[in-house]
C-alpha cells in the first residue's frame, strides 16, 4: 500500500522569504514522488518529480524537493517565496512496484505568500 | 496548457441521472487515468486505462465505469447519481511504455460535476 500525509492544512509566508511545504510518504518499495500545484479553478501542475540519484531535485517556478529516504519526506521548498505561488499544493507518491501508475495524493496544503 | 482536453467545463444534473465525461490525452500518451476530487475525500483515484485495456482500478464505485477508445480517448460514465457524487473530475495522461514506467502524468483541467 502506498500512503502521502501533508501534515499542514494552510502554509502562511510572507513575499521573499524562503517556503517549505512538508510531505511524508510510506511505500512498501521504493517511491516514486510528485509535486504538483492547483491554481482556483484549474488542473493539476506538475512541479517536479523524485525517481533516483540526487535527492535533491530542481523543477518548475524556481521550487525545488529535497528527498529523505530516512524520514520517509520529500518537503518542497523555494528559497524565496512570490505572492504568485499562492495556491494548493499537492504532494504524491507511487510504489515502484506497483504495477499500475496510479498516483496516492496527499490531502493538500495551502499556501498563502503575503505581500 | 497541459495538453489535456475534457469536455464539458460543468455539468449539472439531478440525481438518478447518468452523465458521460470525455477526456482527450496529449498526443502521444497511452495511459489516461481518471481522478475524483471532493472536499471530503481529497483527490482520489478512480481508474486507469493503457491503449485501451484496463490496467488499475482505485476507489471506482460500481456505479461508475469508464473505457478507453481506440483513438485513446477515454469516457468516465457515472450513473444512478446521488449528491455526494457531486466532485471536480480529472483525467491525466502520461506514455508509459511499460508497466511501472516512472513517466509524470499531465491533467486535464477537470469537470465539475454538480448533482442537485
Amino acid at each position: 500500500a502506498q500512503s502521502v500525509a501533508q501534515p499542514e492544512d494552510q502554509v502562511n509566508v510572507a513575499e521573499g522569504n524562503p517556503l517549505t511545504v512538508k510531505c511524508t510518504y510510506s511505500v512498501s518499495g521504493n517511491p516514486y514522488l510528485f509535486w504538483y500545484v492547483q491554481y482556483p479553478n484549474r488542473g493539476l501542475q506538475f512541479l517536479l518529480k523524485y525517481i533516483t540519484g540526487d535527492n535533491l531535485v530542481k523543477g518548475s517556478y524556481g521550487f525545488e524537493a529535497e528527498f529523505n529516504k530516512s524520514q520517509t519526506s520529500f518537503h518542497l521548498k523555494k528559497p524565496s517565496a512570490l505572492v504568485s505561488d499562492s495556491a494548493l499544493y499537492f504532494c504524491a507518491v507511487r510504489d515502484e512496484d506497483n504495477a499500475g501508475n496510479m498516483l496516492t495524493f496527499g490531502g493538500g496544503t495551502r499556501l498563502m505568500v503575503k505581500p | 496548457d497541459s495538453g489535456v482536453t475534457q469536455t464539458p467545463k460543468h455539468l449539472i444534473t439531478a440525481t438518478g441521472q447518468r452523465v458521460t465525461l470525455r477526456c482527450s490525452p496529449r498526443s502521444g500518451d497511452l495511459s489516461v487515468y481518471w481522478y475524483q476530487q471532493s472536499l471530503d475525500q481529497g483527490l482520489q483515484f478512480l481508474i486507469q486505462y493503457y491503449n485501451g485495456e484496463e490496467r488499475a482500478k482505485g476507489n471506482i464505485l460500481e456505479r461508475f465505469s469508464a473505457q478507453q477508445f481506440p483513438d485513446l480517448h477515454s469516457e468516465l460514465n457515472l450513473s444512478s447519481l446521488e449528491l455526494g457524487d457531486s466532485a471536480l473530475y480529472f483525467c491525466a495522461s502520461s506514455y508509459n511504455r511499460l508497466a511501472g514506467d516512472d513517466n509524470e502524468q499531465f491533467f486535464g483541467p477537470g469537470t465539475r460535476l454538480t448533482v442537485l
